[in-house]
């Protein structure tokens, strides 16, 4: 089964600074890989979704980035934070329709 | 657009007392249903998982959903809930053949607090 592994599992950085959250797969090849931010009070919205190496779609407009330089590494990234960028990001792994979660990242923007 | 709906944003109820939480879905193609829990301060967990096959399905920790196709619905239940059921549910759904590299869309969530 694959396991994924997300860190840090929590983060404090100063508006303006940049960011970098790293998630890593094991147990499977060629999986789809996604990112997702869970805001206070509000459900999953998804971030960034890939299909393969180097293949990113972005979801919604913002402030981040990902990109997946190889095939079971996603990064999510900013190269300045903005306030509202605080939030619980996940990241997510699915081969087929099972879906493989990890422990996230809470990120506070201050 | 491919949308899930919950309906029951908060739900407060007394240990013993009877829990269904609303998911509905728009689309009607084939879908695979899911709900998770997020307990406090925890990571998401699979409760359970509606693919094909009987509709009613049952999951972990007491929990069961049925899918009405009909009713495009996948409402989540447990006859008798307990305080440890504190927690966030979601409602997630992958719409097949709709385009979206099996993507899950996520319903808001809803929050039961139950009192002991």
């Amino acid at each position: 089964s694959q396991t994924i592994h997300q860190w840090p599992a929590t983060l404090v950085q100063p508006v303006g600074s940049p960011l970098s959250l790293e998630c890593t797969v094991e147990g499977t090849s060629n999986p789809n890989l996604y990112w997702y931010r869970q805001a206070a009070g509000r459900g999953l919205q998804l971030l960034f979704y890939s299909v393969g190496i180097g293949q990113i779609s972005s979801e919604v407009p913002q402030n981040l980035s990902a990109s997946r330089p190889q095939d079971r590494q996603f990064i999510l990234s900013s190269k300045k934070l903005l306030l509202s960028d605080s939030g619980f990001y996940l990241c997510a792994c699915s081969t087929g329709s099972d879906y493989t979660f990890g422990s996230g990242t809470r990120l506070t923007v201050v | 657009a491919q949308s899930v709906s919950q309906h029951n944003h908060h739900v407060i109820l007394s240990e013993a007392a009877s829990l269904e939480l609303g998911c509905n879905y728009s689309y009607g193609g084939t879908v695979n249903l899911f709900w998770y829990v997020q307990y406090p301060g925890q990571h998401l967990q699979l409760l359970l998982k509606y693919f094909s096959g009987d509709p009613l399905v049952k999951g972990i920790k007491g929990f069961e959903a049925e899918f009405i196709k009909s009713k495009f619905s996948f409402n989540l239940r447990k006859p008798s809930v307990q305080w440890s059921d504190t927690a966030e549910y979601f409602c997630a759904v992958i719409f097949l053949n709709a385009g979206n590299n099996r993507k899950l869309i996520w319903g808001l969530g809803t929050s039961l607090a139950v009192n002991p």
